[in-house]
Parts: C-alpha cells; structure tokens; sequence
C-alpha cells in the first residue's frame, strides 16, 4: 500500500530534550515536506527536500532540522524543544511532476 | 506570493441539509487548487483538485467546487450532508514562485453536522 508513515504518532517530552520524527515514503517520491498545524493557522510548511541531499527551509523553520540521507526518509530533528513547538506534525511528499501531496497521519507534539 | 482565505472558521449544519465552505485566493496566475479533508485524528486526504479544463470539479462522495477567475474563489458544496462529513476542510493554493510549487493552505473550516 502506498502511504507515508510517521513515528511516533504522540509524544509528550520536556524542553530541550532533543527528539526526532522519523517520516518514511514508499512511493519513490522526490519531493518530502514537513508542516505543523496550528488551530486557526492551518498548515505552515516547516521544511521541504526537492531531492536527496536537497533541503530547504520553508516558512516557520527556526527550532528545527532536517535531513534527507535517502530517498524514503525525512527525519524532522528538534535540538532543543520548547513548549511553543508544541503542535500536530505532518509529513508528506509528492513526485516532481505532480502537485498532488500524499500525507501521513501526523505527530502530536507536546513540550512542557 | 498566494494566499488562501477560507471565509468561515466553522460551520454547523443539520444532517441532509446543503452546504458551502466558502474559499478565496490572492492571484489569478497560473492557479492550481485543492481542497483536503481531515477527519478526526487522522492526516489530511486529498477531496479534489482544480489545475484546468472544466470549472466544476467533483469528489466521489458528492462534494463539488467551482473554480471561478473572475472573484478568485473556489468554494466547496455539497447538496445534502451526511453525519460522516464531519471534519476540518482546508482550501490550497500552489504557489510557484522561487521555482518550487509550494502548497498553501487556509486556515481550515470546521464542519459540524448535526443529527
């Protein structure tokens, strides 16, 4: 089955214990993004990868890192968490070619 | 750069009944929309998408939307709605500046369908 997965799908942590969201696609797509979701903001792009070894930021990147060592994966890395990062997490990709973003099913973050 | 307004925040409606989740964009260049659909706890689906040709798009589960250039809207209606749509609904916009199609979405409109 096609899909892109998430791990974990809750986390509860502490501020500044670093953490990573491992996000993972099946579907050799190029194009991987990471959004968070805010109530009465919608979705905000965090992070994008056109490639492997390709990243860019997006429009709320402070706080957090990324990496795309492979194809499949995106990884979303908070160094030091604070709790004004805590919020719902999606990842999702798309080929180059199409506009269609295929998402996964998000991380609820919470930082105390 | 695009923007999306999604003109309601939520929405109640009584099971059967019509309604309209109202969406608006900045630009009228090279314009590609979507509506995703996000029912509780879960990630976000794809409804339907407009990118050319015919105005009028459809889902499979009776949701309609009319691309319209001349108010920059893409509103989204459905005839009669069921306990099941009950969900959040986002409105999006590519934004292809900088050379990277970049989605934009609206603040998301609650729909809450009453029995």
């Amino acid at each position: 089955e096609a899909q892109v997965t998430q791990n974990p799908r809750y986390l509860i942590t502490v501020t500044g214990k670093k953490l990573t969201v491992t996000c993972s696609q099946n579907m050799n797509h190029e194009y991987m993004s990471w959004y968070r979701q805010d109530p009465g903001l919608g979705l905000r792009q965090i992070y994008y990868s056109m490639n492997v070894e390709v990243t860019d930021k997006g429009d709320v990147p402070e706080g957090y890192k990324v990496s795309r060592k492979e194809k499949r994966n995106f990884p979303l890395i908070l160094e030091s968490p604070s709790p004004n990062q805590t919020s719902l997490y999606f990842c999702a990709s798309r080929t180059g070619r199409a506009y269609e973003q295929y998402f996964g099913p998000g991380t609820r973050l919470t930082v105390t | 750069a695009q923007s999306v307004t999604q003109l309601d925040s939520q929405v109640p409606v009584f099971e059967e009944a019509p309604v309209e989740l109202r969406c608006n964009y900045s630009s009228s260049v090279s314009v590609y929309l979507f509506w995703y659909v996000q029912y509780p706890n879960q990630g976000l689906q794809l409804l339907l998408k407009y990118l050319s040709g015919s105005t009028l798009v459809e889902s499979i589960n009776g949701f309609e939307a009319e691309f319209n250039k001349s108010q920059t809207s893409f509103h989204l209606r459905k005839p009669s709605v069921h306990i099941s749509d009950t969900a959040e609904y986002f409105c999006a916009v590519i934004d292809g500046t900088g050379g990277y199609n970049k989605l934009i979405f609206g603040a998301g409109t609650r729909l809450a369908v009453h029995p």
